[in-house]
């Protein structure tokens, strides 16, 4: 069965640079949620797009922006990267929002800023 | 949200032993979903309990949730090499959020 697609898988970046990242919903899945995880850290919710809008916000900083597009993939852009900004960063979509909607998570695209 | 705590931090066990991991909350859980992540990998959905005093089992994996929706539980029996991982306990409350909040995870080591 298909999965979520994240890419890249890796990325290194220096600090003050940007990047992007990108997230291909498992298919018919509408729902995008973007999900920072630091060394031995538990996910932290960042944001997330039901049918193209943005749906929820969480601890996302204010130099990252996000979208979800037409086909539904969504992008996350980072700018100004700070070397806290290293950490895993997953995607995750579902069928419909809600917390009660299981989510799928990608691979993850691991993000070093040196 | 409010994050959900969970005990142990790390369990190490012996092959074949018993694992059990908890996740407690302050106040009352509209659900709770428990997720495993091998390390390197990412979190993937194990179940989700709704109902006060909700018991799921999946194989060796029985999962309860508390008379008072306070509390869950994730038990293994008899663990095996490919239990390895972080278990976590993830919330969301109905119409309050969107989104979920993991609890700190508990990561099973397991002794051959």
């Amino acid at each position: 069965a298909a999965g979520v697609i994240q890419s890249p898988r890796h990325l290194i970046k220096e600090k003050r640079e940007t990047a992007t990242l990108k997230c291909y919903p498992i298919p018919r899945h509408d729902t995008v949620y973007w999900y920072q995880q630091g060394p031995g850290q538990d996910p932290q919710f960042l944001i997330s797009f039901y049918e193209k809008m943005q749906s929820d916000k969480g601890s996302i900083p204010d130099r990252f922006s996000a979208q979800q597009f037409s086909d539904y993939h969504s992008e996350l852009n980072m700018s100004s990267l700070e070397l806290g900004d290293s950490a895993l960063y997953f995607c995750a979509s579902s069928l419909g929002t809600g917390g009660r909607e299981t989510q799928y998570f990608g691979p993850g695209t691991r993000l070093l800023v040196l | 949200g409010q994050q959900v705590m969970q005990i142990p931090q790390y369990q190490h066990v012996q092959e074949g032993e018993d694992f059990t991991t908890y996740c407690n909350s302050s106040t009352t859980l509209s659900n709770i979903q428990w997720y495993k992540q091998r390390p390197g990998g990412h979190p993937v959905f194990l179940i989700q309990l709704v109902k006060s005093g909700e018991v799921k089992k999946q194989k060796r994996l029985t999962f309860q949730f508390g008379e008072a929706k306070k509390n869950s539980s994730l038990h293994i029996t008899a663990t095996q090499t490919t239990d390895v991982g972080t278990y976590f306990c993830a919330r969301w409350e109905v119409d309050v959020d969107e989104k979920l909040t993991f609890g700190t995870g508990t990561r099973l080591t397991i002794i051959p």
